[in-house]
């Protein structure tokens, strides 16, 4: 099925670190979703942007809408161990069409 | 309780074997979804409800595949003759509102090996 380009598959980073993610499409989207996922439980919605050019902060969390609509990034600052998971992109015209996912990894 | 609940959480099944995994929205939820996440892969969309109607069943990979929800609260995802590549995590959603700016909510999941 249709799916996005995320980048980058995996990351090791030290805590402490700042983190970046980004996903992009070759179709334009009227909402960009990021989510984390944590081992055996659903996804769970971190930021939602709607317009392009929105950037969007959630505690360290920070989102930016790119302003052709066909792309967006999650930067994470100041990791902590509890930021280890997997990151999906989502874009929503209709449905929601899902990236592939970012797997956060702190090493100690 | 208060979020999506799924069961059962896990599933055997002989190859050709039928199966239903079930889905117990948010009380009051309009919308529901259905995904079916393969590993190391972002979850991919199967059907949607809005109340018990269903609105949308694009995404079901088969005829095999069956969604219900009589009385648009609990649904359930049914698989029929069950194949090795219908082994995936389904992951059931809820919103509050009709698909459009809605925050999905998501259950963990129902994590299915077909043998």
């Amino acid at each position: 099925g249709q799916q996005l380009n995320q980048s980058p598959q995996s990351m090791f980073i030290q805590e402490g670190e700042d983190v970046s993610m980004n996903c992009t499409s070759s179709s334009i989207f009227n909402t960009w979703l990021w989510y984390k996922q944590d081992p055996g439980e659903g996804p769970v919605l971190l930021i939602a942007l709607y317009k392009a050019g929105e950037l969007t902060s959630n505690g360290r969390l920070t989102a930016q809408f790119g302003i052709t609509r066909k792309d967006s990034f999650l930067n994470i600052s100041a990791s902590i161990p509890s930021d280890v998971g997997i990151y999906f992109c989502a874009g929503q015209f209709d449905q929601l069409i899902w990236g592939a996912g970012t797997k956060l990894i702190i090493k100690p | 309780g208060a979020g999506v609940s799924q069961s059962p959480r896990y599933k055997v099944a002989k190859r050709g074997q039928d199966v239903a995994l079930r889905c117990d929205p948010i009380s009051g939820h309009v919308s529901l979804f259905w995904y079916q996440q393969a590993l190391g892969q972002g979850p991919e969309f199967l059907t949607y409800f809005q109340n018990e109607a269903q609105l949308d069943k694009s995404g079901l990979p088969s005829d095999r595949f069956f969604a219900e929800r009589p009385e648009g609260s609990v649904s359930t995802l049914k698989i029929q003759r069950t194949q090795q590549e219908d082994s995936a995590v389904y992951l059931c959603a809820s919103s509050l509102v009709v698909r459009g700016k809605e925050t999905q909510y998501f259950g963990p999941g129902t994590r299915l090996l077909v043998l």
